[in-house]
């Protein structure tokens, strides 16, 4: 079946612009992540939902990151006012329980943003 | 929170002979350990993962040991192949999100 996809894959913005990047997960998955990966480095924990529930945000970088799932399917994480910091590969995963700890996380593509 | 050290950061190994990264982990709660294959320009592949119940866990060329009081886990891949090479994560968490090691970046030479 269909894996977790993103979009958009690439996106490059200018300073001070606001984005919005998109998740999808595998359908039926209960949880569901955002991860950034800077280059050459591990995915960061930013935030995660169970359903629509946002259940974690502790890895927000700050209040200019936020993330929504409102029907408890597709995400999206906004970036405010970017800045070049921002710059980065944002990565979606899901999994199909809603135990973090336990259940094999499916990653997806990532939307790579520069901000200019 | 976790914290999870990996290394080496770079290895580099003959075709044919084993390899071997090393993660340790901070959290004593933590009771779920997987590993990431990463290719250039893929995203990050789950190749094996292990429970705390248990210490040892092998699929084919694969596997994984986990010393729950030493508090550190290891990747051992052998045979190595020229398909092998790629960035190697592990990852530990215990009802949080994964919290990953900095990478492996593995070199196979045919």
């Amino acid at each position: 079946g269909a894996g977790v996809s993103q979009s958009p894959r690439y996106k490059v913005t200018k300073r001070g612009q606001d984005v919005a990047l998109r998740c999808d997960p595998i359908s039926g998955h209960v949880s569901l992540y955002w991860y950034r990966q800077a280059l050459g480095q591990g995915p960061e924990f930013l935030t995660y939902f169970n359903y629509e529930a946002q259940q974690d945000k502790s890895g927000l970088p700050n209040d200019r990151f936020s993330a929504e799932r409102p029907e408890g399917s597709i995400s999206t994480l906004t970036i405010q006012r970017t800045e070049q910091r921002d710059s980065a590969m944002y990565r979606c995963a899901s999994s199909l329980l809603a135990t973090a700890d336990t259940d094999t996380q499916y990653f997806g593509p990532g939307t790579r943003l520069t901000v200019l | 929170g976790e914290n999870v050290e990996q290394h080496p950061s770079t290895l580099s190994v003959q075709e044919g002979d084993s390899a071997v990264i090393k993660c340790t982990y901070s959290d004593s709660a933590s009771n779920y350990f997987p590993w990431y294959k990463q290719e250039l320009g893929k995203r990050p592949q789950l190749i094996i993962d292990i429970r705390s119940n248990v210490g040892e866990k092998k699929d084919q060329r694969i596997a994984v040991t986990l010393n729950k009081t030493a508090k550190h886990f290891s990747l051992h891949i052998t045979e190595t192949q020229p398909e092998d090479s790629a960035v190697y994560f592990c990852a530990a968490s215990m009802w949080t999100p994964l919290v990953f090691g900095k990478g492996t970046r593995l070199s196979v030479i045919a």
